[in-house]
């Protein structure tokens, strides 16, 4: 499959503790997007990669998330001290520097209780 | 960027024409539209993008009138594997900021 892939696909947490997930682009593709989706809402845009480089992050990435793509290719965002409202599904995407197709993983949920 | 307005939900039969009109009033002269599927639990998925008059492709149609201030998804002959959400977007394509904002959908019943 060379889709995009990520891990874990769901990850149960208690409030306060870390965690961490990964994304593995599509190989060709030099940008890299992370998004947050809650229940009936559309996706909400975190921050992008160009090959390695954080080219912008929004505002809703609060301090306790931080995105790393250290060789511009895979990609793990982390969430410290998680809080209830952190549960949503954590979708990334990756696509082509001149196009507006992103392909996107099949998220990775999350819970903290 | 442009923010989009489109319907909350539509309801179909199978095998009729479903269109779906967005609309995006502020939309840049660099802007694209673009059209993505989403299925419950999944990533969404492309479905077409174009910059002005009509674009097609072997899943669905895309009208854009010459103002560019709305555009019409249109899907042929529908199936029940077609009930999805439906998001139109409109960002820069290729620039430098190329983030796209999804809004709330438009979510497409089709029944039997």
């Amino acid at each position: 499959d060379t889709g995009v892939s990520q891990d874990p696909r769901h990850k149960i947490t208690k409030r306060g503790q870390n965690v961490t997930f990964r994304c593995d682009p599509i190989s060709e593709h030099n940008r890299l997007y992370w998004y947050r989706q809650t229940l009936g809402q559309g996706p909400e845009f975190l921050t992008y990669f160009q090959n390695e480089a954080q080219l912008e992050k929004s505002r809703l990435l609060s301090d306790r998330f931080s995105a790393e793509r250290p060789k511009g290719s895979f990609s793990t965002l982390e969430i410290q001290r998680t809080e209830q409202g952190d549960s949503a599904m954590y979708l990334c995407a990756s696509s082509l520097q001149n196009t507006g197709e992103l392909f996107f993983g099949e998220g990775s949920r999350l819970t903290v209780l | 960027l442009a923010k989009t307005t489109q319907p909350i939900s539509m309801d179909s039969y199978e095998g009729q024409e479903v269109n779906i009109t967005c609309s995006h009033n502020n939309i840049a002269t660099n802007d694209y539209i673009t059209w993505y599927q989403q299925f419950p639990s999944q990533g969404p998925r492309f479905i077409i993008q174009g910059y002005k008059t009509k674009v097609t492709n072997e899943v669905a149609s895309l009208f854009i009138p010459a103002d560019r201030k709305s555009s019409t998804l249109s899907l042929p002959r529908v199936s029940l594997s077609d009930t999805a959400v439906y998001y139109c977007l409109v960002g820069l394509h290729g620039g430098a900021t190329n983030k796209l904002i999804f809004g709330t959908g438009t979510l497409l019943a089709v029944q039997p």
